[in-house]
């Protein structure tokens, strides 16, 4: 089955330092990727859709020039968190869509990110 | 705004029990809805999606139903073993909102 790869998987930075995570498909072409964050003993809150070729589409809440997107090839989606504060601390996971196979709806997921800011 | 809700929170079974567990969401604009198996320190493993009412869909000893008229989705376990140990996901709409899983626990 399709194979996304997601790094780091944790990641400790000091306040106010910019931290990226990059999130690849691997043996499939992903024009569209997603970022989840997760808070704990909460859902997966989507944040946004990563558009290969063009602006990423943020949730309503989700600051764009905080979470600055990137998907600079059909795959490679990076997530980087600019400045980042002790609330920025979460798990962050991205997923993709397989869209050459017959399950299209299928997400595939990346084995996420927790991020600790000090 | 979508609201999924999933229950119980948690599930502790022996196994070889059979076990179920419930996924409710709004019942207007259904687009699809999604099962997911996370196992501790793994990838989200999507397991069904469904599209119709009425469906059902089975993999080995998982299977799941979908009721959108009332907006609902159980998914079974038969036979639990500890590798089923993990917590299942579900997920409703164009843009996947998820509930916050069920953790099910399976004891040798």
């Amino acid at each position: 089955g399709a194979v996304v790869s997601q790094h780091p998987s944790r990641v400790i930075c000091k306040s106010g330092t910019s931290v990226k995570i990059e999130c690849r498909s691997l043996d499939f072409q992903a024009t569209t990727m997603f970022w989840y964050r997760q808070f704990p003993k909460k859902s997966l809150m989507l944040m946004a859709t990563s558009n290969e070729g063009s602006k990423a589409t943020y949730e309503q809440g989700v600051e764009k020039d905080k979470f600055l997107i990137n998907h600079a090839s059909l795959t490679l989606s990076t997530l980087t968190v600019t400045s980042a504060h002790p609330e920025d601390s979460s798990f962050y996971i991205c997923s993709a869509r397989d869209q050459a196979t017959g399950e299209g709806e299928k997400l595939f997921f990346g084995s996420g990110t927790q991020l600790s800011v000090l | 705004i979508l609201n999924v809700e999933q229950s119980p929170q948690s599930l502790h079974v022996q196994e070889g029990d059979s076990t179920n567990f419930t996924c409710s969401f709004p019942s207007s604009n259904f687009y699809a809805l999604h099962w997911y198996r996370w196992e501790t320190a793994k990838s989200p493993e999507a397991l069904f999606v469904m599209t119709l009412n009425g469906d059902e869909k089975k993999k080995g000893r998982i299977s799941a139903t979908l009721n959108t008229k009332e907006g609902y989705s159980y998914l079974y376990i038969k036979g639990s073993q500890p590798e089923d140990s993990a917590t299942y996901l579900c997920a409703q709409g164009d843009k996947l909102i998820f509930g916050t899983g069920t953790r099910l626990q399976v004891f040798p």
